[in-house]
């Protein structure tokens, strides 16, 4: 496809599940960002992923939250043990390296009940 | 995370009318941007800003990189009802930081 994708698009989960959610960057973009953006809000950084290079977590909010890259390629952001304040929008980026623009997806909507 | 302090937070204007936006941070970014948001939409890029001092246009859209690389601006030229959205900027180093968004209300 020619832009980012996300999966699922919604998610509904019971408070103390795990949730785990996908992003298929655009070919050939080396960095792919994770955000998190909830009701009226801005946009919150959560993970960087840059090649090869250990990712940059410093916005992860605790240590629930993890994510993967692998293969260089499709990046997989989890959440362990969901709380209700984890209900957002988390959108994923990629940008074909750092200092290049990043292209945003449409969102996974996560709802813990 | 930290954020950018984006003003004004909403606006209401007639159409015909030219808008302006500002965002501020106390830190230095590398290279600022600008997306706008529809309601179920992820942000799409609008413009992005490489250098101190750069003014950048495209269409009825300017905006300038701070010389201080600490601020930015956007103005939209004789606005148009689907100019309607959520405006936001953004400071990338590389990740980004986001101001809070403005919401544009362009009235017919």
């Amino acid at each position: 496809g020619a832009g980012v994708s996300q999966s699922p698009s919604n998610k509904v989960t019971e408070k103390g599940k795990d949730v785990e959610l996908r992003c298929d960057p655009i070919s050939g973009h080396t960095a792919l960002y994770w955000y998190r953006q909830s009701l009226g809000q801005g946009l919150e950084f959560l993970i960087y992923f840059q090649g090869n290079s250990a990712p940059d977590k410093s916005g992860l909010p605790s240590d629930r939250f993890s994510a993967e890259r692998t293969g260089g390629s499709v990046s997989t952001l989890t959440i362990q043990r969901t709380q209700q304040e984890d209900s957002a929008v988390y959108l994923c980026a990629s940008s074909r390296d750092f200092r290049e623009t990043q292209y945003f997806g449409p969102g996974t909507r996560l709802l813990v009940l | 995370g930290q954020q950018l302090n984006q003003s004004p937070q909403s606006m209401f204007i007639q159409e015909g009318e030219d808008v302006s936006m500002n965002c501020t941070s106390s830190s230095i970014f590398n290279t600022w941007l600008w997306y706008k948001q529809d309601p179920g939409e992820g942000p799409v890029l609008l413009i992005a800003l490489y250098k101190a001092g750069e003014l950048t246009s495209n269409g009825r859209l300017t905006a300038q990189f701070g010389i201080t690389r600490k601020d930015s601006f956007l103005n939209i030229s004789a606005s148009i009802p689907s100019d309607v959205g959520i405006y936001f900027c953004a400071g990338q180093r590389p990740g980004m930081r986001f101001g809070a968004g403005t919401r544009l209300t362009v009235k017919p």
